[in-house]
């Protein structure tokens, strides 16, 4: 069975650009979490979306937005990018949502310039 | 919120040594304690995990300890091999707007001497 598959693996913007990331979960998941990860911070939880609704935030400032599709895919945008924004974007999808059995994608590196 | 803590960030073994990293939590309602395997260029991997019922749980080589009382867990490798090089992540369930998340430790970077 396919695994958690997100899109693109990396992209570099430039500062005040804006970019959408792709996560496609397992199939039957129905719920998609999105962590960003850096050296400094580790894994900072972003959002997490079930049944296209989001129903978790982090701390993130609103230029960090997500969106969730009735296939459960599910896309999340960064506007206004800055250079504190080059990270490892991770997805990540449940079953049924909550913590249980998290499978990560591999990963969309972004770097901003 | 929840805040989980991990040590050591680095920590170097001879193959075939034993390695343990530890994890401390602060919220008392946290119930489940995943462990994850990273590494290069891939997606955090879940490797074993333990629900607040439940004090040690092992798989082959690898055994998970939790101290409710504490607040603290601890992920032990036994007999490690060159494959065991990676970074390791522990983690521990928060609830946020009545949902629940997972809150990472900073990680452990792992390698394992030949």
């Amino acid at each position: 069975k396919a695994g958690v598959t997100q899109t693109p693996r990396y992209l570099i913007k430039t500062r005040g650009q804006q970019v959408t990331l792709s996560c496609s979960p397992i199939s039957g998941h129905r719920s998609v979490s999105w962590y960003q990860q850096t050296p400094g911070q580790g894994l900072q939880f972003l959002f997490e979306y079930f049944s296209e609704t989001q129903r978790n935030k982090g701390n993130f400032p609103g230029r960090f937005s997500g969106r969730q599709f009735s296939n459960s895919r599910s896309e999340m945008n960064v506007s206004t990018l800055e250079l504190g924004d080059s990270a490892l974007y991770l997805c990540a999808s449940t079953p049924r949502g909550g913590s249980y059995g998290y499978t990560f994608g591999s990963g969309t590196r972004l770097t901003v310039v | 919120g929840e805040n989980v803590e991990q040590h050591p960030s680095t920590l170097s073994v001879q193959e075939g040594d034993s390695a343990v990293i530890k994890c401390t939590y602060s919220d008392s309602a946290s119930n489940y304690f995943p462990w994850y395997k990273q590494e290069l260029g891939k997606g955090p991997q879940l490797i074993i995990d333990i629900r607040s019922n439940v004090g040690e749980k092992k798989d082959q080589r690898i055994a998970v300890t939790l101290n409710k009382t504490a607040k603290h867990f601890s992920l032990h490798i036994t007999e490690t091999q060159p494959e065991d090089s990676a970074v390791y992540f522990c983690a521990a369930t928060a609830v946020i707007q009545g949902a629940q998340k997972l809150v990472f430790g900073q990680g452990t970077r792992l390698t394992i001497n030949p």
